[in-house]
């Protein structure tokens, strides 16, 4: 089981603004990064650290974090958003140096 | 441009054993982490393993430590992934992936991922 939990399934309107979360105690100490996966496409990663992007994701693409849990927000969701989402972090709990979440499929309607 | 690619999958019987390889461009590989990560089919993600930049420090995830090895050959730009007594659950696509940052700043971060190699094991 993951120690990095996420909530499985998330819906959001076109163009409305969703919140995807990760919840772990290693959050407490290492930001998270998060990953978007597309069905049959390697993880693609979308926001990590504090505030950072990497080049040629939209900007729509945030993320914060407080305390033991980290948000990605899609802000004006779009029709191409449509994946599963995954964070990860250096793991603190079960002697591993890397732990991803369970993922959420989000769905834009 | 950076690339990463992966080959050695394919069918084995339990308890055998298989070896991976990412083969990877465009940057310079021995400066920077890598991992294996798999994901069984219709599941999520799951880290199996990471390697320190300077080979140093082998890390792996419970479910795996003690059957896999994983190594690297800055020669020729290469990862790799040793697996000895695979079992049925350790059926999935592995990838490999570049950590973001030189030098294992943070390490769990991957920028660049390859598009996976197929693992089946079954009798």
């Amino acid at each position: 089981s993951s120690e990095l939990t996420q909530v499985p399934a998330v819906s959001v309107a076109l163009g409305q603004t969703v919140r995807i979360t990760c919840q772990g105690d290693s959050l407490r100490t290492y930001y998270a990064s998060w990953y978007q996966q597309k069905p049959g496409q390697a993880p693609l990663l979308v926001f990590y650290g504090k505030d950072s992007r990497p080049s040629g994701i939209p900007d729509r693409f945030s993320g914060s974090s407080s305390g033991n849990t980290a948000s990605l927000t899609i802000t004006g969701a779009q029709a191409e958003d449509e994946a599963d989402y995954y964070c990860n972090s250096r793991d603190t709990t079960a002697n591993q140096f890397v732990v991803f979440g369970g993922g959420t499929k989000l769905t834009v309607l | 441009q950076v690339q990463l690619g992966e080959s050695g999958g394919g069918v084995v019987q339990p308890g055998g054993s298989l070896r991976l390889s990412c083969a990877t461009s465009g940057f310079t590989f021995r400066n920077y982490g890598m991992h294996w990560v798999r994901q069984a089919p219709g599941k999520g993600l799951e880290w199996v393993s990471f390697i320190r930049f300077d080979g140093s420090n082998q890390y792996y995830s419970n479910s795996v430590k003690g059957r896999f090895t994983i190594s690297r050959d800055d020669s020729r730009n290469t990862l790799y992934l040793q697996m000895s007594g695979l079992r049925l659950e350790d059926t999935a696509v592995y990838y490999c992936a570049k950590t973001l940052d030189a030098y294992d700043t943070s390490g769990h971060e991957s920028d660049y991922w390859g598009q996976g190699t197929l693992v089946i094991v079954s009798s």
